[in-house]
């Protein structure tokens, strides 16, 4: 059974920093990695999305790198603002017939301070 | 345009009402998901659609009954629900099952009282 985990599970940083967010899964054998932003009782706001065959993916600030054979997956965000303030949620899904299933992880709660 | 749009964004029932969710999507995806997701939880699949057939069911209870009425709509009624289906409702849409990227609504927030 896929188990997706994230570390921290909160962090608080002064704007401007740059910081990472890592996730981590148990089974290799992913279709795909995707990374979402969740605000406070809203949606999931896809950020990112790493095919299995790919090392990573970039959209403006954000940059996101897959590493399948450990398990691994960060998410680096540069020059942080108080407007990145959300909970942040990687989600594998499985190669082979269950791959519509995302599994989520836990998120990490991001506060970014002005 | 990359939206899914839900309705309500706000329900409150009792547990003999009867009671349905809507979420719309227009970007030709023919997949169709519907999550649940209790606080400080990640989301948990509920259902999948593909071209328009239910094609899994992830042991849900009875009490909830998804329809997916064309490609572009998806509901789930609601029925004798309990205080514990109280959570975020959540429906999603992909271009083909498992393909590439999932888009989010905004979610129905239900509380069953």
């Amino acid at each position: 059974k896929q188990e997706v985990t994230q570390i921290p599970a909160a962090l608080s940083v002064p704007e401007g920093e740059n910081l990472v967010l890592n996730c981590s899964f148990t089974d290799s054998a992913i279709y795909n990695l995707q990374w979402f932003r969740q605000d406070p009782g809203k949606g999931l706001t896809s950020l990112l999305l790493i095919q299995s065959s790919q090392r990573e993916q970039t959209s403006g600030r954000l940059n996101a790198s897959l590493d399948k054979s450990s398990g691994r997956s960060t998410l680096y965000i540069a020059a942080s603002q108080p407007g990145d303030s959300a909970t942040y949620l990687c989600a594998v899904s499985r190669s082979g017939g269950s791959n519509y299933k995302l599994t989520f992880g836990k998120g990490t709660l991001l506060t970014v301070n002005p | 345009d990359t939206e899914v749009t839900q309705t309500p964004k706000h329900l409150v029932m009792g547990m003999t009402n009867k009671k349905s969710l809507k979420c719309e999507q227009h970007m030709g995806h023919r997949a169709m998901y519907w999550y649940k997701q209790k606080a400080k939880k990640p989301p948990e699949l509920m259902f999948v659609y593909s071209y328009e057939k239910l094609s899994i069911n992830e042991s849900v209870p009875s009490r909830f009954s998804p329809e997916c009425p064309n490609s572009s709509l998806l509901n789930l009624h609601l029925h004798a629900l309990q205080p514990e289906d109280s959570a975020l409702y959540l429906c999603a849409s992909s271009l083909q099952p498992g393909a590439a990227e999932a888009f989010f609504g905004q979610g129905t927030r239900l509380t069953v009282v």
